[in-house]
């Protein structure tokens, strides 16, 4: 059975960093494009980064120079290292096994609440 | 970058009523189109892919049309279940954007 699971998110302060992991099961993650998308609380959902099976990455431009995914092959996770993090990036964060023909979110995890607060 | 309006925002309807969804693109985009729906508390699922073609196991109630810069959501016949919130999803270039979203309510 596919599943995603998040963790990693919290109450920070503005400046700070988190790093949130997605732990998958069922399928490998380095095979696979892999998304993080966010939504902030009651609004709609946004597209943050995606690593592609080959190793490349592509960033938003509200986040590019201060996110970064990446994944770790052995323990099939995917990883988004956030830096000097702001109220705005305030959002749920979900990972989300990506089609690699038309660019689909196939398959989400349940997200992890990430909270940017002085 | 691709601009994704959905109208209306927000619906009201009844049970059994065919509701009808739209999307509309700043630019062309092919058929780069995806339909997803998210109830409160959730994450959103995968419905629609490619404008038109249904996911595994999506009830066939649900349906996708369009191509270049107009799309349609068609729910044929409305279940209690479907009251949920509906995105469109653009992913002919990066960065890929959502529509604002549209909220079906119960009437």
């Amino acid at each position: 059975e596919v599943q995603l699971v998040e963790s990693g998110g919290g109450l920070i302060q503005p400046g700070g960093s988190l790093r949130l992991s997605c732990a998958a099961s069922g399928f490998t993650v380095s095979s696979n494009y892999m998304s993080w998308v966010r939504q902030a609380p009651g609004k709609g959902l946004e597209w943050v980064s995606i690593i592609y099976s080959g190793g490349s990455t592509y960033y938003a431009d509200s986040v590019k120079g201060r996110f970064t995914i990446s994944r770790d092959n052995s323990k099939n996770t995917l990883y988004l290292q956030m830096n000097s993090l702001r109220a705005e990036d305030t959002a749920v964060y979900y990972c989300a096994r990506t089609s690699n023909v038309y660019w689909y979110f196939a398959f989400w995890g349940r997200g992890t609440l990430v909270t940017v607060s002085s | 970058d691709i601009q994704m309006t959905q109208s209306p925002s927000s619906l009201s309807a009844s049970v059994g009523d065919r509701v009808t969804i739209t999307c509309r693109a700043s630019r062309t985009i092919s058929n780069y189109l995806t339909w997803y729906q998210q109830k409160p508390g959730q994450a959103p699922k995968l419905l629609i892919y490619a404008a038109s073609s249904l996911q595994s196991g999506v009830p066939s109630r649900f349906s996708g049309s369009g191509s270049g810069t107009d799309f349609t959501l068609t729910i044929s016949s409305l279940l209690p279940e479907d009251f949920a919130t509906y995105y469109c999803q653009q992913s002919y270039s990066i960065p890929w954007t959502f529509g604002q979203g549209t909220k079906v309510e119960i009437k």
